[in-house]
């Protein structure tokens, strides 16, 4: 059975840091492109960006609104996938999913990343 | 970006009726090497993350109950519920996976009349 389970949200203050992290099983972790996604309280679905596998480059890229901001990295050694939020603002208070690539076969529960001063 | 418009913002169907919710794309995302629409819908309901329903516009996944359609090609889409029931109400959220940044609908709330 595929498991993803994000941890790492909380509370932080504008230009704050966080890192989320994802342990994912039941699948072929090494294998897999990996996102996430976020949701806004009571708004839609925003993807945040994606990370290929190693074998594919392991390159990564990024919504706009995050670039330059966001790193997203994989450990396939231990079947992990980050997402280190930098210079956070207000408006990435939001619901933190980890999912597999391109069409979501695959959630996690999410974590909440609240953004407050 | 690829932006996609849904419509209606909301709807109200009575029981047992159809509902009918539209997904826009501004760009084609049909591949036309595989003739595969990269389109997905999903349902989500309070408190939980999204559920897939049907990807490749039409392909239902595993488990998901036939009352569930998708049509469309290449830049305009519907997911189409026949005998509404009460469990369906939820969010619709349209996705298409043609080329990053992969981009949602804004959603379609779907009530009970």
């Amino acid at each position: 059975e595929v498991q993803l389970v994000e941890s790492g949200g909380g509370l932080v203050k504008p230009g704050g840091s966080l890192r989320l992290s994802c342990a994912a099983s039941g699948f072929t972790f090494s294998n897999a492109w990996m996102s996430w996604v976020r949701q806004a309280p009571g708004k839609g679905l925003e993807w945040v960006g994606r990370i290929k596998s190693k074998s594919d480059g392991g390159a990564a890229d990024y919504g706009t609104p995050v670039k330059g901001r966001f790193i997203i990295s994989r450990d396939d050694s231990r079947n992990m996938l980050y997402l280190q939020m930098n210079s956070l603002k207000t408006g990435d208070t939001a619901v933190y999913y980890c999912t597999t690539d391109g069409r979501v076969d695959f959630w996690g529960q999410g974590t909440l990343v609240t953004v407050s001063s | 970006d690829i932006v996609m418009t849904q419509s209606p913002d909301s709807l109200a169907v009575s029981l047992g009726e159809r509902a009918t919710i539209n997904c826009k794309s501004s760009q084609r995302i049909l591949y036309s090497s595989n003739k595969n629409n990269y389109l997905a819908w999903y349902q989500q309901k309070p408190g939980q993350p999204p559920k897939l329903l049907i990807y490749w516009a039409s392909t239902r996944e595993s488990g998901v109950p036939d009352r569930f359609r998708g049509s469309g090609s290449a830049t305009d889409f519907t997911l189409t519920i026949s005998n509404l029931q009460a469990e369906d109400v939820a969010v619709y959220y349209c996705q298409q996976y043609y080329s990053t940044p992969y981009t949602f609908g804004q959603g379609t709330k779907l009530e009970i009349k």
